[in-house]
């Protein structure tokens, strides 16, 4: 069974300053995917990272791949109110081949950025 | 834009009762997925198809439950004689088969057992 980890588990921050959200697993993972939950709602796919050591960034967010595909980070700078929302990392099996299928999430990370 | 539509989107319903979900994928996308996500948890994986053949049950999955995908486009999700803990999100997602098959999930059926 391939766990992933997430911490912290909450996270709360004044507008402006910079966190840093980690997804930790002992398993290898074909690709991760990064989700933004809100309340009452699906997940919404932020970005999909699926080489080692892989960066993207969509505007204040940077999102790393661990060069072992075992673990990824997520990382907001100059967080705003309307960051707020539960963070939720997802890995795709290792030994999927031909991609994607049964992810398995963390828990997530629930963060409020006060104004 | 379509993107991944379920409904309903609530369902209380009293315990022993049989309730149905429907998810209507993404249209080019030939894997749908459901996923079962409760309070505080992270969604948990319960079975998908590729095109018309379901090819994957969690044990999550009881006999309880059961899902089809006729003719490969629209899916529903079936509980009968439901239970206090059936009560959770129940989330659809569908993706392409080519790489790197990012899941897109629909708004989920939050159901409510009595």
């Amino acid at each position: 069974t391939q766990l992933l980890e997430q911490s912290p588990q909450f996270l709360s921050i004044q507008e402006g300053e910079n966190l840093t959200v980690y997804c930790n697993s002992s398993s290898v993972f074909s690709s991760l995917q990064w989700y933004r939950q809100e309340p009452g709602e699906g997940p919404v796919l932020l970005v999909t990272v699926v080489t080692g050591g892989e960066v993207k960034k969509l505007k204040r967010l940077t999102f790393q791949f661990g060069d072992a595909r075992k673990d990824s980070s997520l990382h907001i700078t100059a967080a705003q109110p309307g960051d707020t929302g539960l963070y939720l990392c997802a890995g795709a099996p290792g030994n999927s081949g031909a991609g994607s299928y049964q992810l398995t999430f963390g828990k997530g990370t629930k963060l409020s950025v006060i104004p | 834009d379509t993107g991944v539509s379920q409904n309903p989107r609530h369902k209380i319903t009293k315990r022993g009762q049989n309730v149905t979900f429907r998810c209507d994928p993404i249209s080019e996308h030939n894997r749908l997925y459901w996923y079962r996500q409760t309070l505080g948890q992270g969604p948990e994986f319960l079975t998908y198809f590729q095109n018309e053949a379901q090819l994957e049950k969690s044990r999550l999955l009881s006999d309880r439950f059961s899902a089809e995908r006729p003719k490969g486009s629209f899916s529903t999700l079936e509980i009968q004689r439901t239970e206090q803990g059936d009560s959770a999100m129940y989330l659809c997602a569908s993706s392409a088969i080519s790489l790197p098959q990012p899941q897109h999930f629909g708004d989920g059926t939050r159901l409510s057992i009595l």
